[in-house]
């Protein structure tokens, strides 16, 4: 059950895009298209912002895209705004366990 | 409105016990395995443990197997989770999620501080 691997840090201006990658093995995301993606600005609860690698949830703009190939996913934001500022997280299901990411700082320069 | 809210946080000494509920509201909870996942201070996301709508099947993080227990009722609304022989390492938020293959429903988090 080790963690998916993550980069620390992303940035772009207004207006860019920002592309995070996770990472994890066979049994995790190479195994199951059962990865999420979740926001969670300072001193609040995470947000799910992506599912099942591509899907977004009702009211998540369209400007959050996921996809996978192979043992690594990624979240793309596109036209990166101020509110976009946040910490970024993905998970995997693996069976009969869950495992996040690292987590990635995204900060809009 | 959908909401889940923990509560039962608080300080504790090494060794000791907390149980931590969490409490559902604006949907069908049975329907839902609802899951515990936690977030030490200053650092990334940590699955708990998960608990099926029908309360049969439960699985477990490593490292909280055989120290810590999930269950559930369904009227009303609540999950639990205790928790024994707490170490240090257990000190962080700990976050009520609806799902397990996502989690798609947070709570605000309730602070379990574990320290002599």
């Amino acid at each position: 059950q080790s963690a998916l691997t993550q980069p620390p840090s992303a940035s772009g201006s207004p207006g860019q895009s920002v592309t995070i990658s996770c990472t994890g093995t066979s049994s995790d995301v190479g195994g199951y298209n059962y990865v999420s993606w979740y926001q969670q600005h300072p001193g609040k609860g995470p947000k799910l912002i992506i599912y099942e690698v591509t899907k977004r949830p009702s009211g998540v703009p369209d400007r959050f895209s996921g996809s996978k190939s192979g043992n690594t996913a990624s979240l793309t934001v596109s036209g990166l705004q101020a509110e976009d500022e946040a910490d970024y997280y993905c998970s995997s299901f693996a069976g009969s366990s869950n495992v996040f990411g690292t987590g990635t700082k995204v900060t809009v320069l | 409105e959908m909401q889940v809210l923990e509560s039962g946080g608080g300080l504790v000494q090494p060794g000791g016990s907390l149980r931590l509920s969490c409490a559902a509201s604006g949907f069908t909870f049975s329907s839902y395995a609802m899951s515990w996942v936690r977030q030490a201070p200053g650092k990334g996301l940590e699955w708990v443990s998960t608990v099926s709508g029908t309360a049969i099947a439960t699985y477990y993080t490593d490292s909280v197997k055989g120290r810590f227990t999930v269950s559930r009722d369904n009227s009303p609304n609540t999950l639990h989770l205790q928790m024994n022989r707490l170490r240090v390492e257990d000190t962080a938020t700990y976050y009520c999620a609806r799902g397990f293959v996502w989690f798609d429903l947070w709570g605000p988090g309730t602070l379990v501080t574990v320290s002599s």
